[in-house]
């Protein structure tokens, strides 16, 4: 059992350009979650899923974009990084909204 | 919408307890409790599930007093283990959204 998954660890962007984080878990969770953490400070939901094909927008949506085509994936699209962006990322994943959620390791993101 | 938590950081000493509150603008139908270490991810330690829950592993539990609308964390007789960020969690308004709180730093000293 991988549990949740994320890749890639670290990247360096330049401003302008765009990048996919990847995540899968292997638990058949339903819902998934992306956290932004930026230094210091707490974990604000980008987006969410309840299940394949279903996806919302948390507090931080704008900048970002996501999809839900299988069970184990929920990728995040950064289009047009910018500086505000530079933040570490984490995806999480839960069986239901009662059930602890499990992280993968994040993505620490550097937009320049 | 994200729970508030109070103290905002925390200085003990090994053996010293401590108390770390979340409370919520909004009712409260479950609360997670997580640690996240310098670097890592955030770790599981708890869910409470009804209002008067109480739960307790090794030296920390934690209470849920839905009609107030906050839970409290308790560490007892800390440890250097117990070093990090502590954040509280629940659902958001819609019942699928999961927020956490605004995190306790909490650091033992020998």
């Amino acid at each position: 059992n991988a549990g949740v998954t994320q890749t890639p660890k670290f990247r360096i962007l330049k401003i302008g350009q765009s990048m996919t984080l990847q995540c899968t878990q292997d638990m058949n969770h339903n819902y998934m979650y992306w956290y932004r953490q930026d230094p210091g400070m707490g974990l604000k939901l980008i987006y969410y899923s309840v299940g394949a094909g279903i996806t919302d927008k948390g507090e931080v949506p704008n900048g970002y974009n996501v999809s839900r085509s299988t069970t184990e994936d929920f990728p995040l699209r950064l289009e047009l990084a910018a500086p505000s962006q530079t933040s570490v990322y984490f995806c999480a994943s839960s069986y239901s909204i009662d059930s602890p959620l499990h992280f993968g390791n994040g993505t620490r993101l550097t937009v320049t | 919408q994200q729970p508030v938590q109070s103290p905002q950081a925390v200085i003990l000493r090994e053996g010293e307890d401590a108390v770390i509150n979340c409370s919520s603008s909004k009712a409260l139908y479950s609360v997670h409790w997580y640690r996240q270490k310098h670097g890592e991810a955030p770790v599981f330690l708890m869910i409470l599930l009804k209002g008067g829950e109480q739960k307790g592993h090794d030296k920390i539990s934690a209470s849920f007093n839905e009609k107030k609308q906050q839970s409290s964390l308790y560490l007892t007789a800390s440890q250097l283990s117990y070093s990090g960020t502590y954040f509280c969690g629940t659902e958001g308004r819609t019942g699928n959204q999961f927020y956490f709180g605004t995190g306790t730093s909490l650091t033992v000293i020998p």
